[in-house]
């Protein structure tokens, strides 16, 4: 799978926005790009995925570069809920099955 | 509807014993995912089950094994275990062909004393 690189962590203020940028320089073609991310003490949550164009949906909005060697996910509004570590993950559609690889992902902390 | 269910949440159990681990998934998913959290490791891919098959094996040793059951619901085994298995255990279902989301339980805190 080719590899994502994201910063260890980032801080923001609540009700600020939020750019989580990730960097896949190796994407293939058919390389969906997920996020996912851990709240404390639970198992990761789906946020979002896209292939080519941005995406929305109710929980964030994810911007795609148009070269797709990066990423950046954005929470609109940020609040103390969104404290979480946050998964920048490849994944190959062709391949069907291939399970997803977790990288180290970006903890964010978000203060009040 | 009713998310992904793991039980026991938490377990403690001493070196060379065995455990099984059962996982629930969502109502209609027929892909079960098991992954292994370590502070020093992250999240790692056990093994994934599909329709009763084991359809993907991650880079763990044989003591680690699993199987899916008629229903979907899964188990995952680990034998002869060492401090180093103490870890969070993680399960994920999923819907056939699902590009997207998979969805994950809260775990299995199991603790190697």
């Amino acid at each position: 799978d080719a590899k994502t690189t994201q910063p260890n962590s980032m801080e923001s203020n609540e009700e600020e926005p939020v750019h989580l940028p990730c960097n896949h320089s190796t994407i293939s073609g058919t390389d969906y790009i997920h996020w996912y991310r851990q709240l404390p003490s639970q198992g990761p949550e789906y946020v979002i995925h896209g292939l080519t164009s941005n995406v929305n949906n109710r929980m964030a909005s994810l911007a795609i570069a148009e070269d797709r060697k990066s990423s950046t996910l954005i929470l609109h509004r940020a609040t103390l809920r969104d404290a979480a570590v946050y998964y920048c993950i490849l994944r190959d559609f062709n391949s069907g099955n291939t399970p997803l690889v977790f990288g180290k992902g970006t903890r964010l902390s978000v203060i009040a | 509807k009713a998310g992904v269910t793991q039980t026991p949440r938490y377990l403690i159990k001493t070196r060379g014993q065995q455990v099984t681990l059962s996982c629930s998934p969502i109502s209609g998913h027929r892909s079960v995912s098991w992954y292994q959290q370590t502070p020093g490791q992250g999240l790692q891919f056990l093994f994934e089950y599909f329709s009763e098959t084991q359809r993907n094996k991650g880079n763990f040793p044989g003591r680690f094994s699993g199987r899916q059951f008629s229903n979907s619901r899964s188990e995952m085994n680990v034998s002869t275990l060492e401090l180093g298995d103490s870890a969070l255990y993680l399960c994920a279902s999923s819907s056939v062909l699902q590009v997207g989301g998979y969805t994950f339980g809260s775990g299995t805190r199991l603790t190697v004393v």
